[in-house]
């Protein structure tokens, strides 16, 4: 069975202060890892797909890694709009997505 | 604008009642899904359907229905089967897997079903 696991649940930031947020996986035949963002109330809104491991993808102050087992969602310099809930999924196989259960991150300013 | 669409934002349900649930895409997606969120847990695929007159259950699909006459539109129904009704809906598309595309899946605003 696919697993994903997020962590940490959430995390409190000031403006400014770079950090990374992981996602752990377990699946037979990655064939995409998702990253997406989610406001209050509202959809998740697709940020990032990474394919094979070493692959790395950028937009403004994030950047997302992938390894075999995991997937970083680093956050350089990040401002109060950057606060949301980060949604990691894989799919795997012809399968549907798998999704973690977020990480909440609070930027303050 | 090319998005989904999901109405009503909110919608209250009364005991023993089916309440009906609207996606529409304009995206020309040939897939499309339908997720519950609740508080502190992921999204769990409740249906999916990868092409007009067809559909698949997903993980939690007791207690729901749907049907997928048109391409643009996925109706879910919740059913008075379905005893824990509260929740976060959210629909999705996106470019059909079954070749294993691993294009992402888009999704609407969500519909916040309550029980009255």
């Amino acid at each position: 069975e696919d697993q994903v696991t997020q962590s940490p649940e959430a995390l409190r930031l000031q403006e400014g202060e770079s950090s990374s947020l992981n996602c752990s996986y377990t699946v037979s035949g990655l064939r995409g890892l998702f990253w997406y963002r989610q406001d209050p109330g509202k959809g998740p809104e697709f940020l990032f797909t990474l394919y094979s491991a070493g692959e790395e993808k950028e937009k403004e102050r994030l950047k997302a890694t992938l390894t075999k087992k995991e997937s970083f969602l680093h956050i350089t310099a990040p401002k109060p709009e950057d606060s949301a809930t980060y949604l990691c999924a894989v799919q795997a196989g012809y399968s549907t997505l798998t999704f973690g259960k977020g990480t909440m991150l609070l930027v303050s300013p | 604008d090319g998005g989904i669409t999901q109405s009503p934002k909110y919608l209250f349900r009364k005991e023993g009642q089916n309440v009906t649930l609207s996606c529409e895409q304009n995206l020309n997606h040939d897939a499309m899904y339908w997720y519950r969120q609740d508080p502190g847990q992921g999204l769990r695929l409740i249906y999916y359907s990868q092409i007009v007159n067809d559909f698949q259950k997903g993980d939690i699909a007791e207690g729901y229905s749907v049907s997928r006459e048109k391409k643009e539109s996925f109706p879910l129904t919740v059913t008075s089967a379905q005893k824990n009704p509260t929740a976060f809906y959210l629909c999705a598309s996106s470019i059909v897997f079954r070749q294993g595309s691993n294009q992402p899946q888009h999704f609407g605003d969500g519909t916040r079903l309550s029980i009255l």
